[in-house]
């Protein structure tokens, strides 16, 4: 079965500990996203990477850190700068290469992790 | 500033009635929207519009676009209590694959 993987589902974090979510996609897509979602906020774009061994901030990057070695895998830290982590995270993957411009705009979600700090 | 702008917030209806869920924009060098059905987890994939006018279907859910006025409707008819769920649009920005999202609906159907 094609699709985005996320683990674990829940995660509690100390003070002053980073914590690494990870997110793995066999969707062969190129682009990979990160989002934070609060309640009443939508989706906010913690970072993004359209091929491997780049990637680029989005709106909230602060406090956070992300790596792409591999094309299936987007591993995101919440490091312990982010004073409020507390929040449902969502990783998504789209097509970048020959698709369609149309194609290329429709991203796909994983099952998401909801990070609480105890 | 790109921005998209959903209304109402939240919603309660009864089973059985319609509902219109309603979506704005303003962004440059408008390409495309996309709705989404978020229930517990991840969102999924609805619909694409890229022309005025034309309505997508899905069983009881439709949308539409215009690109006038610079809106796009969301419809459920016959709403079941299984179409409880956040639904999100989300526009392409003009200058890569981000996508700009509104806050969402939350929409609770009582039985």
């Amino acid at each position: 079965d094609g699709g985005i993987t996320q683990s674990p589902k829940y995660l509690f974090r100390k003070e002053g500990q980073n914590v690494t979510l990870s997110c793995e996609q066999n969707l062969n897509h190129d682009a990979m996203y990160w989002y934070r979602q609060d309640p009443g906020q939508g989706l906010r774009l913690i970072y993004y990477s359209q091929i491997v061994n780049d990637f680029q901030k989005g709106d909230i990057a602060e406090g956070y850190s992300v790596s792409r070695e591999k094309k299936e895998s987007f591993p995101l830290t919440v490091t312990s700068a982010q004073k409020n982590p507390t929040a449902f995270y969502l990783c998504a993957s789209s097509i970048v290469g020959l698709a369609g411009a149309g194609a290329k705009n429709i991203q796909y979600f994983g099952a998401g992790t909801r990070l609480s700090v105890l | 500033e790109d921005k998209v702008v959903q209304s109402p917030l939240s919603l309660v209806v009864h089973e059985g009635d319609t509902v219109t869920l309603n979506c704005s924009y303003e962004v440059t060098n408008f390409r495309s929207l996309l709705w989404y059905k978020q229930e517990k987890k991840a969102p999924t994939f609805l619909f694409m519009l890229t022309s005025s006018g034309i309505e997508k279907k899905s069983g009881r859910l439709s949308s539409i676009l215009d690109k006038k006025e610079l809106f796009s409707i969301l419809n459920i008819t016959a709403t079941q209590t299984g179409d409880s769920a956040i639904y999100l649009c989300a526009v392409p920005m003009d200058s890569n694959y981000q996508l700009i999202w509104g806050a969402g609906t939350k929409l609770i159907i009582k039985p």
